[in-house]
C-alpha cells in the first residue's frame, strides 16, 4: 500500500536558518509528489509538485524539493527561513491512472523564531 | 475570484443531528472532493466526484453522503452526527483527474457533542 511519512511533527528554526522538512513515501509504481502549505485558518495551497520531469523542483516562496528515487524521499528545503514561513506543511503522493487520489502525510508544523 | 467557497465556517451539532456542509466552486472544475483533517493524521479523502452525477467513495466514507447535481456544487451530508466526526472539513476542486493542483476551500470546523 502506498503511504507517506513526514519525519517530525514540529520543526523550529531561527529566522535566516535553513529549513528542512522531511518526507518519505512508499510506492511500487512511480509516484507524483506534492508539498502543500496551510496557513492558520486557511485551506491548503500547492507549494510545488514532482510529476516525473526534473528531479529538483522549485516552488513558490523560495522553497524547493528534490525527488530521490533511491531514498524514496522528497524533502522540502528553503535556504533562509522567514517569519512568514511559519505554517503547517503537508507532503502528499498520488499515482497515475484514472482519478489520482492524493494520500497526505500527517503534516509538519514549522515555527520560525526571531 | 471566489475559487472554492465553503459554508458554514463553524458548526456545533449534537449527537444524532443531521446537517449539510456546502461547497461551491466557480472555476468550472469537473473534479471535486471532500477531506477531513484530524490532528496527527493529515487529510483523508471522504468522497469525490469526477463530474455532475458521478460520485465515489474515498478512504473514510462511512457516515457521509454526497451528491453532485451541478458542476459548481458538491455538498457533504452527515445523516446522524457522531462525536467521531468532530473534525475540520475541506472541500477541494481540480481541473483534471491527475489532481496535479488542488484548490482548497477555507474549511468548516465541526464539533459534535
Amino acid at each position: 500500500a502506498q503511504s507517506v511519512t513526514q519525519l517530525g511533527s514540529h520543526v523550529s528554526v531561527s529566522e535566516g536558518a535553513l529549513v528542512l522538512l522531511r518526507c518519505n513515501y512508499s510506492s511500487s509504481v512511480p509516484p507524483y509528489l506534492f508539498w502543500y502549505v496551510q496557513y492558520p485558518n486557511q485551506g491548503l495551497q500547492l507549494l510545488l509538485k514532482y510529476t516525473s520531469a526534473a528531479t529538483l523542483v522549485k516552488g513558490i516562496n523560495g522553497f524547493e524539493a528534490e525527488f530521490k528515487k533511491s531514498e524514496t524521499s522528497f524533502h522540502l528545503t528553503k535556504p533562509s527561513a522567514h517569519m512568514s514561513d511559519a505554517a503547517e506543511y503537508f507532503c502528499a503522493v498520488s499515482f497515475s491512472g484514472g482519478y489520482n487520489k492524493l494520500i497526505f502525510g500527517a503534516g509538519t508544523r514549522l515555527a520560525v523564531h526571531p | 475570484n471566489a475559487g472554492v467557497t465553503q459554508t458554514p465556517k463553524f458548526q456545533v451539532l449534537k449527537t444524532g443531528q443531521s446537517m449539510t456542509l456546502q461547497c461551491a466552486q466557480d472555476m468550472n472544475h469537473e473534479y471535486m472532493s471532500w477531506y477531513r483533517q484530524d490532528p496527527g493524521m493529515g487529510l483523508r479523502l471522504i468522497h469525490y466526484s469526477v463530474g455532475a452525477g458521478i460520485t465515489d467513495q474515498g478512504e473514510v466514507p462511512n457516515g457521509y453522503n454526497v451528491s453532485r447535481s451541478t458542476t459548481e456544487d458538491f455538498p457533504l451530508r452527515l445523516l446522524s452526527a457522531a462525536p467521531s466526526q468532530t473534525s475540520v472539513y475541506f472541500c477541494a476542486s481540480s481541473y483534471d483527474a491527475t489532481n496535479e493542483k488542488l484548490f482548497f476551500g477555507s474549511g468548516t470546523q465541526l464539533s459534535v457533542l
